[in-house]
């Protein structure tokens, strides 16, 4: 399968720590996508990449996160000092961007993380 | 940001088609109608995507008015495994294409 991967699938960490998630897109899709889920709300936009660079962060993206793409191709997104409201469901998606491929590249996501925050 | 509206949830016998609509009534000329859907515990899939003409593939159809200001998913013969979470979003064809997701219509295929 060569779907985006995301690791772990589930994260369970006491209150204040730190927990890092990986993903890893589907080769060759330069645009990387991180979305975050809440139990009966649909994923909300975190922030992107295109190759290395971060192009865009959300406000929901406090100074507690931070996302990284170093080589341009696998993603990791850091949480720290967790807290409470940061249990959800961390999604990653990757895609083409318009000038490698027709128009409207669709995004494809991973299974995602879900953190739990004790 | 993109407004869409869809009905809360809907139910659908199984092998009968399944008609889910969407209302965005804000859609400008260079955006994209996409529709995704969400089985429990999975991540959102991509299921098709459409300008301004009606579009299939192995999934499904998807049927845009002439005013593109409402879109009609159809799955042609439900089955159980269709049962999930579908979004109605449009994106522009400029941009970073970010998503953004409403609640969705929850489809459930009664057996």
């Amino acid at each position: 399968d060569t779907g985006v991967s995301q690791n772990p699938r589930h994260k369970i960490t006491k209150r204040g720590q730190n927990v890092t998630f990986r993903c890893d897109p589907i080769s060759e899709h330069n645009r990387l996508y991180w979305y975050r889920q809440t139990l009966g709300q649909g994923p909300e936009f975190l922030t992107y990449f295109q190759n290395e660079a971060q192009l865009e962060k959300s406000r929901l993206l406090s100074d507690r996160f931070s996302a990284e793409r170093p080589k341009g191709s696998f993603s990791t997104l850091e949480i720290q000092r967790t807290e409470q409201g940061d249990s959800a469901m961390y999604l990653c998606a990757s895609s083409l961007d318009r000038s490698r491929g027709p128009s409207n590249q669709p995004q494809h996501f991973g299974d995602g993380t879900r953190l739990s925050i004790l | 940001d993109a407004k869409t509206t869809q009905p809360p949830s809907m139910d659908c016998a199984e092998g009968r088609a399944a008609n889910l609509p969407c209302n965005h009534s804000t859609i400008s000329g260079n955006e994209y109608v996409y529709w995704y859907r969400q089985i429990h515990s999975q991540g959102p899939q991509y299921i098709i995507h459409g300008l301004k003409n009606n579009e299939t593939n192995e999934m499904a159809s998807l049927i845009i008015t002439e005013d593109r200001k409402s879109s009609t998913l159809i799955l042609p013969h439900a089955t159980l495994r269709d049962t999930a979470v579908y979004y109605c979003i449009f994106i522009s064809n400029f941009g970073n294409e970010k998503l953004t997701f409403g609640t969705g219509t929850r489809l459930t295929i009664i057996p």
